[in-house]
């Protein structure tokens, strides 16, 4: 157990849907990262913030957005969701430049 | 254009090195090199990370040439619970700003009896 939570565990929706992934990160950690893993593009950093405030963003897609709250917790919000946007999603958090701690990922299917 | 490459797969067994090598051909002079192992189902799991020559923990050593254009893992005596897929991560994990972070590909590790 990393001591990061994601939640829902998995989520199925329909195309042109909108779905909030939640994740919180380790106790004390500021920052957080978003990751999407799927089986033809592998993983993928998103975007990190860092206590509150949008750090470095990665190859996310305009339709997807995301935010950290005053307690630390952050959500990633995905809209006008498409087939090709199921895959899991990871939120990691760190204490340090050396690791990141992962969460046990959200599992996105759109039918 | 890929920052990162890796072997797709490797076998090895059990009691071996097994050493696996990521190319980061276009690797920043801030970027650090992180190893992840992930299991199915889960979320990666950090095991090392170096920025230059050679790094080693207690379950890994890192070794990093001095172009710094690859680096290779050595995991010492793998047993069948290393069995797992090995990513490389190329980039600056700076709390204040990270670069872009570019995983490699992913190498899957099948330990055999």
């Amino acid at each position: 157990d990393s001591g990061v939570t994601q939640t829902p565990k998995h989520l199925i929706t329909a195309t042109g849907q909108r779905v909030t992934l939640r994740c919180s990160p380790r106790s004390g950690d500021l920052s957080v990262y978003w990751y999407q893993q799927s089986l033809d593009q592998g993983l993928q950093f998103l975007i990190q913030y860092y206590n509150g405030e949008e750090r470095a963003k990665g190859n996310i897609l305009e339709r997807f957005s995301a935010q950290q709250f005053p307690d630390l917790h952050s959500e990633l919000n995905l809209s006008s969701l498409e087939l090709g946007d199921s895959a899991l999603y990871f939120c990691a958090s760190s204490p340090s430049v050396n690791e990141q701690f992962f969460g046990p990922g959200t599992r996105l299917t759109v039918l | 254009l890929a920052k990162t490459t890796q072997p797709i797969s490797m076998d090895s067994y059990e009691g071996q090195e097994v050493n696996i090598t990521c190319s980061h051909n276009n690797i920043a002079t801030n970027d650090y090199i992180t190893w992840y192992q992930q299991f199915p189902s889960q979320g990666p799991r950090f095991i090392i990370q170096g920025y230059k020559t050679k790094v080693t923990n207690e379950v890994a050593s890192l070794f990093i040439p001095a172009d710094r254009k690859s680096s290779t893992l050595s995991l010492p005596r793998v047993s069948l619970s290393d069995t797992a897929v090995y990513y490389c991560l190329v980039g600056e994990p700076d709390q204040t700003g990270a670069n872009n972070l570019f995983f490699g590909t992913g190498t899957r590790l099948t330990v055999i009896p």
